[in-house]
C-alpha cells in the first residue's frame, strides 16, 4: 500500500478559481515534505518544502499546509491560470534519503 | 546556471535490447538519483549516487543499473529491455544530502520500447 495518498486523482477548474490538493501520509519518521508541479514530459519542479516543524509554506499563487500530527498537507492555488496546469506531487521524506512519491493529482485549467 | 541536461530526451529501443542514459547534474553537485515514472506507477526511485558511490536503490531487478563518474556526470544502463521498461526517466542532482539541500530534476528521457 502506498505510504503517500494523493487525492483527488484529477480536478478541472475554471480559470481564476481556487482549489485545494490533499496528501494524506503515514510515512514515519517523517523529516520533510514537498510538492512538486510537472509539465507534460517535463521533469518536476520544486514548490514547497516543510519540514515537520512547519505548518504552512507559500510559493507566489501556491499554499502548501501541513498538520504532521493527522498526517495531512495540502496545496492550495489561487486563482489560478491556464499555465497551473499539470500535475501535483506531493513527496514525502524520512531519514537516510528514503523519498515516498505520491500518486500525483492532475489539474486542468480551463479558460 | 545550467539545469540538469539528460540525454537523449527521446528513444526507441526493441525489446531485448539494451539502453544507455545520460544525466549531467547541475555543476557543483555531487548526488544524482535517478526515477522511473509510468501513469500506473508514478514515481519509483531506482539508485542514488554520490562521489561515483551507490548510496541508494531502490526495488528495480539487476537489469537496471547505473554509475557515476568523477565530474557526477552519471549514467543508467538498462539490459535486456522489456516492454514495461517504456517509461519517462528522471534524473535529478543535490549539492550533497538531497534531505537538506533539495534536488532539482532534469527533463527526463522518454524510452519507448517496441
Amino acid at each position: 500500500k502506498n505510504q503517500v495518498e494523493q487525492s483527488p486523482q484529477s480536478l478541472i477548474i475554471l480559470e481564476g478559481k481556487n482549489c485545494t490538493l490533499q496528501c494524506n501520509y503515514t510515512v514515519s519518521p517523517f523529516s520533510n515534505l514537498r510538492w512538486y508541479k510537472q509539465d507534460t514530459g517535463r521533469g518536476p519542479v520544486s514548490l514547497t518544502i516543510m519540514t515537520f516543524s512547519e505548518n504552512t509554506k507559500s510559493n507566489g499563487r501556491y499554499t502548501a499546509t501541513l498538520d504532521a500530527d493527522t498526517k495531512q498537507s495540502s496545496l492550495h492555488i489561487t486563482a489560478s491560470q491556464l499555465s497551473d496546469s499539470a500535475s501535483y506531487i506531493c513527496v514525502v521524506s524520512v531519514s537516510d534519503y528514503k523519498l515516498s512519491f505520491g500518486a500525483g493529482t492532475t489539474v486542468t485549467v480551463r479558460a | 546556471k545550467a539545469g540538469v541536461t539528460q540525454t537523449p530526451r527521446y528513444l526507441i529501443k526493441t525489446r531485448g535490447q539494451q539502453v544507455t542514459l545520460s544525466c549531467s547534474p547541475i555543476s557543483g553537485h555531487r548526488s544524482v538519483s535517478w526515477y522511473q515514472q509510468t501513469p500506473g506507477q508514478g514515481l519509483q526511485f531506482l539508485f542514488e549516487y554520490f562521489s561515483e558511490t551507490q548510496r541508494n536503490k531502490g526495488n528495480f531487478p539487476g537489469r537496471f543499473s547505473g554509475r557515476q563518474f568523477s565530474n557526477s556526470r552519471s549514467e543508467m544502463n538498462v539490459s535486456t529491455l522489456e516492454l514495461g521498461d517504456s517509461a519517462l526517466y528522471l534524473c535529478a542532482s543535490s549539492f550533497r544530502e538531497p534531505d537538506n539541500y533539495g534536488y532539482t530534476f532534469g527533463s527526463g528521457t522518454r524510452l519507448t520500447v517496441v
